[in-house]
């Protein structure tokens, strides 16, 4: 079973607002990753890390950033929410040399 | 680019009738075809990943296949708790590990 949380499950704010959804993994996997998926559609990777203090972005342009201070740590910040950023965010994490991922329950937002 | 397409969009089926899911791709040397489902309001969990064309990969009622322009997923004999989304993503060998595309998805509905 994997064990990778991600809070919060929901959230509901206004416009302008910044926010940050987190991400543990207790597997200790090197990779780490933030997918978006907005309803019925597919998964787009929009953040990468190959470690700590290594981030890339993604094939998505987002406007979201990432840090990678701990291992099992991945945050997602976004300055200033605008309505366009509702979507289900997706955590994931995964040994270095395999794409088998490990999904998180996923942090559902809706930006007003 | 590599792109993945995904059939039917969704299906319905009674208990215990067969069918099969259809996932075609294109991509610059694949490294690997994985098999996701996920669950309504949840994180997509690994199935399957195949490497070359041929490979099978069995788990109880779904085995996998993999020719060199598409996989099929067989569902053979399914019950109702086999209902949920089935995601199919290649990892091309031009990319890092992890980075994969998905494809948008097959709904898939057992009635008892």
């Amino acid at each position: 079973e994997a064990d990778i949380y991600q809070t919060p499950r929901y959230l509901v704010i206004g416009t302008g607002k910044k926010i940050t959804l987190e991400c543990s993994q207790t597997m200790g996997h090197d990779k780490m990753y933030w997918y978006q998926q907005d309803p019925g559609m597919e998964l787009h990777l929009i953040h990468y890390s190959y470690g700590v203090n290594s981030t890339e972005k993604g094939d998505l342009s987002s406007e979201s950033t990432v840090s990678r201070i701990r291992t099992e740590h991945f945050p997602l910040t976004l300055e200033s929410a605008r309505p366009s950023h509702t979507s289900q965010y997706l955590c994931a994490s995964s040994e270095l040399r395999t794409g088998e991922l490990f999904f998180g329950e996923g942090s559902r937002l809706t930006v007003l | 680019e590599d792109q993945v397409t995904q059939s039917p969009e969704a299906l319905r089926l009674q208990e215990g009738e067969s069918s099969s899911l259809n996932c075609s791709y294109t991509v610059s040397g694949l490294r690997g075809l994985f098999w996701y489902r996920q669950d309504p309001g949840k994180g997509p969990e690994f199935l399957f990943t195949l490497y070359s064309a041929g490979e099978e990969k069995e788990k109880e009622r779904l085995k996998a296949t993999l020719t060199k322009k598409e996989s099929f997923l067989h569902i053979t004999a399914p019950k109702p708790e086999d209902s949920a989304t089935y995601l199919c993503a290649v990892e091309s060998g031009g990319t890092s590990y992890g980075k994969l595309t998905f494809g948008q998805g097959t709904i898939l509905t057992v009635h008892p």
